[in-house]
């Protein structure tokens, strides 16, 4: 069964660190995400995806975050100087449409801000 | 502002037991609502997804409900096992359709 991929499972970083997150989307899938979740705390979205522009982002998703997709299968979230409230586990999801769609998440990395 | 609510307290049942899960929202007008499911350090899962002109939708155990003029959703495991324990994610669309919103989940376990 197709699923979504991430690296690194875990990631440690100094504050101020510029980081890079990967993830695999699902080959026919058109839509992507990024979404975090703080220890303890709900899931939160950052950014949507889509044709090879931000469809949408929240507040949290400020100018200290970017997301390319740089080929045909990778889609990254990097984050440029990475603060103490950064750390929490990092979620890619995908999906085949927007709206009325399932979205299937990856596995996670696990951000740990130092 | 927007809100997606559910039982913040875990839910404990015993095996063979029905488990019933409330999401409740405010300042949403969804046309659909998705119900996912999450184990510790790992990914949500989606199980279901309801539409407003639903207002049930079955999948083997599990039954959705679906009340817009209340503004609020049920989740029942029927005849739960303890690998259903697990935490439950409410999850509405935003206004644009792109992003999730979810609730703060509710933790289900269940004992045999």
């Amino acid at each position: 069964e197709p699923e979504v991929t991430q690296t690194p499972s875990h990631q440690v970083t100094q504050m101020g660190q510029e980081v890079i997150l990967r993830c695999v989307p699902i080959s026919n899938h058109l839509y992507f995400y990024w979404y975090r979740q703080i220890l303890g705390q709900k899931v939160e979205f950052l950014v949507s995806f889509y044709n090879n522009e931000i469809s949408e982002k929240s507040e949290i998703f400020d100018d200290q975050f970017s997301v390319e997709r740089p080929d045909g299968s990778n889609f990254t979230l990097k984050i440029r100087s990475t603060k103490l409230e950064d750390s929490a586990m990092y979620f890619c999801a995908s999906s085949a449409l927007a709206g009325v769609d399932e979205q299937f998440f990856g596995p996670g990395t696990r951000l740990t801000v130092l | 502002s927007q809100k997606i609510e559910q039982n913040s307290e875990a839910l404990n049942i015993q095996e063979g037991k029905t488990a019933t899960l409330t999401c409740n929202y405010t300042n949403y007008s969804p046309a659909y609502l998705q119900w996912y499911r999450q184990d510790p350090g790992r990914g949500p899962v989606f199980l279901l997804l309801i539409r407003e002109n639903e207002k049930e939708k079955r999948k083997e155990r599990l039954k959705v409900t679906f009340d817009t003029t209340l503004k609020q959703s049920l989740f029942h495991i029927t005849a739960s096992q303890p690998a259903d324990s697990a935490t439950y994610l409410c999850a509405l669309a935003s206004n644009s359709g792109y992003a999730l919103n979810f609730g703060k989940g509710t933790s289900l376990l269940v004992t045999p």
